[in-house]
This record gives structure tokens, C-alpha cells and sequence, in this order.
């Protein structure tokens, strides 16, 4: 059955003070890792698909890396605007294209 | 960009009563998805829909549970006679490609009481 875990659950940081966060899964085939932003209330955010391992993509402040066991999401230097929950999901060996979800990060940065 | 529109963004409804949860999807985009969140837990597959017809559920999605492309551009989740238990923030999703990014809808936030 493919699993997706995040961690760590909560991350407090200063504004400025880089961190990665952790996306680990166990899928049969992998055929895409999502990452997400959802801010309290609203619908998931596309950031990025990676597709193979070592892929990066970067977008400002945040880069996603892939391995064949698990994703990070660097976030450098981060700004107060940049909390949100962090979402990972996994498109496995379904033919629908349905997406697994870890129970995401919560990032709080603070100035 | 391009978004996924759901109404209503707060539907509350007494037990045992029928819901519709209405999406627009963009408009070229061919495979869509509906998921829930119930609070504090994790974003859930419920159906997946291509062709005009379901492509995957899920086992949350029973019988109670429909959904419709109607006219080609809704895009529709039934709930037939809601439990307490259905309360979650329901989400559309729509994709181009099986591959590409999925669009996410803002939720709609149904409570049954």
C-alpha cells in the first residue's frame, strides 16, 4: 500500500533561518511527488513535481529534492509569509492518477 | 492562472439529508478528482473521473456518495443522506494530463449536524 509521512509535524522558525522539511514514501512505482502549500481554510497550492531521483526544482525561497526513498523541501531564509502547511503527495502505480497524501508540515516562521 | 471553482465555500445540512457539492473545473483539463479533509487529519482520495465515467474510488466513497459531470463544465459530488461523520472540507481537483499538476478548488467546509 503506498504511504506517505512528513516530518517533523511542526517547525517554528526565524525569519532567516533556513530548515529542510521531510517528505518520506513507500510507493510501488513512483510516477510523480507532489509538494503543496495550503494556507488555514483554503485548497491545496501547486509547487512542485519532481519525477526521478536526484531531480531538484527550485522556486524563490523554496528547492525540492527527490531521492528513491524520500523529498526535501529546503526553505532558505525564510519570511513570515512563507507559514502555511507543507504538503507532500505521492502519484503511485494507479492508472488514475490519484494522489497520497502525508499529513503534512506546519511552518511557522516568526520576524 | 487558471482556478478551480467550487460552490458553496460553507454548506451545514441536518443529518440524513442530501448534499451537492458543485465544481468548475478548467476548462481543458480532462481528469478530475474530489478528496476530503476531515480537521486536523489528512488530505483523502475519494473518486477519480476521466471519460465521463469513475475511474477509481476510493472506500470512503460508498454508496451514498455520487458524482456527475453533467453539461461539461460542472462537475458534481452527491452526498445521498449525510452522516455526522461526513463534516470535512471537500475538495475539486482537476488535471490536463494524468501527469501534470493537479488544480485544487478553495473547499467547500460541509458540516452535518
Amino acid at each position: 500500500e503506498d504511504q506517505v509521512t512528513q516530518s517533523p509535524e511542526a517547525l517554528r522558525l526565524q525569519e532567516g533561518e533556513s530548515s529542510s522539511l521531510n517528505c518520506s514514501y513507500t510507493v510501488s512505482g513512483l510516477r510523480g511527488l507532489f509538494w503543496y502549500r495550503q494556507d488555514p481554510g483554503k485548497g491545496p497550492e501547486f509547487l512542485f513535481t519532481l519525477y526521478s531521483a536526484g531531480e531538484e526544482k527550485e522556486k524563490e525561497r523554496l528547492k525540492a529534492t527527490l531521492t528513491k526513498k524520500e523529498s526535501f523541501l529546503h526553505i532558505t531564509a525564510p519570511k513570515p509569509e512563507d507559514s502555511a502547511t507543507y504538503l507532500c503527495a505521492v502519484r503511485g502505480s494507479s492508472n488514475t492518477g490519484k494522489l497520497i497524501f502525508g499529513q503534512g508540515t506546519t511552518l511557522q516562521v516568526k520576524p | 492562472e487558471p482556478e478551480v471553482t467550487q460552490t458553496p465555500s460553507h454548506q451545514v445540512t441536518q443529518m440524513g439529508q442530501e448534499v451537492i457539492l458543485r465544481c468548475v473545473p478548467i476548462s481543458n483539463h480532462l481528469y478530475f478528482y474530489w478528496y476530503r479533509q476531515i480537521l486536523g487529519q489528512k488530505v483523502e482520495f475519494l473518486v477519480s473521473f476521466y471519460n465521463n465515467e469513475i475511474s477509481e474510488k476510493s472506500e470512503i466513497f460508498d454508496d451514498q456518495f455520487s458524482v456527475e459531470r453533467p453539461d461539461g463544465s460542472n462537475f458534481t459530488l452527491k452526498i445521498r443522506s449525510t452522516k455526522l461523520e461526513d463534516s470535512a472540507m471537500y475538495f475539486c481537483a482537476s488535471a490536463r494530463d494524468i501527469s501534470d499538476r493537479r488544480f485544487f478548488g478553495q473547499g467547500t467546509r460541509l458540516t452535518v449536524v
